[in-house]
């Protein structure tokens, strides 16, 4: 399995707090991503990464951020969380971002609950 | 849009071959198949990928059909452990980072 962890993997909050959800990896892999993950809407594109300190929107990104200071860290933040944003998210990561050979691999998910 | 159309669930007898189909008629000549799957409560697993030729590895075989609008994946001796989610996705090798698109999937169950 690829060396992908998550903290925390579970976390309760309220509505109105930060949260930040860590992603590391282990593999050196280049490409760096956030999904969420709802009943009814499958897996979808929060923020990813390219590169250290490169980053861009995926297709829900309203109400997160994102940053990568390091390859191997990508946090996922929660500026202020609302009941909307309680869901499984998954990180994933891929050696290449394009091409043949870009299988992303995920990590383990947190369960976010927002009261 | 989804690209790629599968069905919802399948039951499949454990040490039986189970055969998934995935239905991709718009696939275009740069674009791959892959599958993944998501046993429950774990995140997607990577499973196999192939262009135009059929694939195998230690998980699972992929067939691509000529004209590349189908493929079928097949888990050569099911096990209860490969019930799971079954995802099929089209990519092509340009296709903008992260966007794999993972539709509904097929519910694959194995009973004793």
């Amino acid at each position: 399995d690829a060396g992908i962890t998550q903290s925390p993997r579970h976390k309760v909050t309220e509505t109105g707090t930060p949260v930040t959800l860590r992603c590391h990896q282990t593999e050196n892999h280049r490409y760096m991503y956030w999904y969420r993950q709802d009943p009814g809407h499958g897996l979808r594109l929060i923020h990813y990464s390219y590169g250290v300190k490169d980053t861009d929107k995926g297709e829900v990104s309203d109400g997160y951020s994102v940053s990568r200071s390091k390859t191997e860290d990508f946090l996922l933040t929660l500026e202020s969380a609302t009941s909307s944003q309680t869901s499984v998210y998954f990180c994933a990561i891929s050696e290449s971002g394009a091409g043949a050979y870009n299988e992303q691999f995920f990590g383990p998910g947190t369960r976010l609950t927002v009261l | 849009d989804a690209k790629t159309t599968q069905p919802p669930s399948m039951d499949c007898a454990e040490g039986r071959a189970a055969n998934l189909p995935c239905n991709h008629s718009t696939i275009s000549g740069n674009e791959y198949v892959y599958w993944y799957r998501q046993i429950h409560s774990q995140g997607p697993q990577y499973i196999i990928h192939g262009l135009k030729n059929n694939e195998t590895n230690e998980m699972a075989s992929l067939i691509i059909t000529e004209d590349r609008k189908s493929s079928t994946l097949i888990l050569p001796h099911a096990t209860l452990r490969d019930t799971a989610v079954y995802y099929c996705i089209v990519r092509g090798t340009t296709d903008s980072w992260g966007k794999f698109q993972f539709g509904a999937g097929t519910q694959v169950v194995v009973t004793p």
